[in-house]
């Protein structure tokens, strides 16, 4: 089952704006990791947030977690169209030991 | 350059015939996993190892094997494929920080 729930499945927008995905899920976790997969090729890491953090930035990226409400967001500023991909969430739960659990994942495309 | 590096990336074989697709990576990480990539339902964790010779289920483990010999590598099984495995598979090793390294994927046709 997926721990993770993305939101929006999909999302277009033009070049320039910001792009915000959203993740939502079940139980305790560790941290919370956002990767990137450009279509058919291989996962990439964007960003860690452990669970007794609340914000985490990195370049063009900001992560927020909400442990309360068990949620995260990414958040692209000033999106480019080489941000097309589809973008996870990955929970690493307190209680599975050392599986990490995917999302769906939310597809985004910035039209140029 | 840190990577992780399956075989075959493309595959199309029968139902029955046995294969296995080979997963190796440089960078001296204890675990390592075996994701599917299926079209609605995400990525789902079929086995993973957290050292040489411990392996352990995901979430989806029935027709697959795997062995764990060696630090570098981790090999996925089918011993015999059929066209519900037909899928993009992603081997992929874990750093002591707890981020994932992916391979480029493969991906197996069962006909």
């Amino acid at each position: 089952s997926q721990q993770g729930e993305e939101d929006p499945q999909a999302l277009s927008i033009q070049e320039g704006e910001n792009a915000t995905m959203n993740c939502s899920y079940k139980t305790s976790i560790n941290n919370l990791q956002w990767y990137r997969q450009n279509s058919g090729r291989g996962l990439v890491h964007l960003i860690l947030i452990r669970s007794n953090e609340r914000e985490k930035h990195s370049g063009r990226l900001r992560v927020t977690l909400d442990t309360s409400k068990k949620s995260s967001s990414l958040l692209i500023t000033a999106s480019r169209a080489a941000d097309t991909a589809s973008y996870f969430c990955a929970t690493d739960r307190a209680s599975s030991g050392n599986m990490l659990t995917f999302g769906g994942g939310t597809r985004l495309m910035v039209k140029p | 350059e840190a990577q992780v590096t399956q075989n075959p990336r493309y595959l199309i074989t029968v139902t029955g015939k046995k294969l296995t697709v080979t997963c190796s990576q440089n960078m001296n990480h204890e675990y390592m996993s075996w994701y599917r990539q299926d079209p609605g339902l995400g990525l789902r964790q079929i086995y993973y190892s957290m050292n040489v010779e411990v392996t352990d289920k995901g979430d989806v483990p029935e027709g697959y094997k795997v062995s764990r010999k060696e630090k570098r590598n981790f090999p996925l099984i089918l011993e015999s494929p059929s066209p519900n495995q037909t899928s993009l598979y992603f081997c992929a090793s874990r750093s002591v920080v707890g981020e994932l390294f992916f391979g480029e994927g493969s991906r197996l046709t069962v006909l």
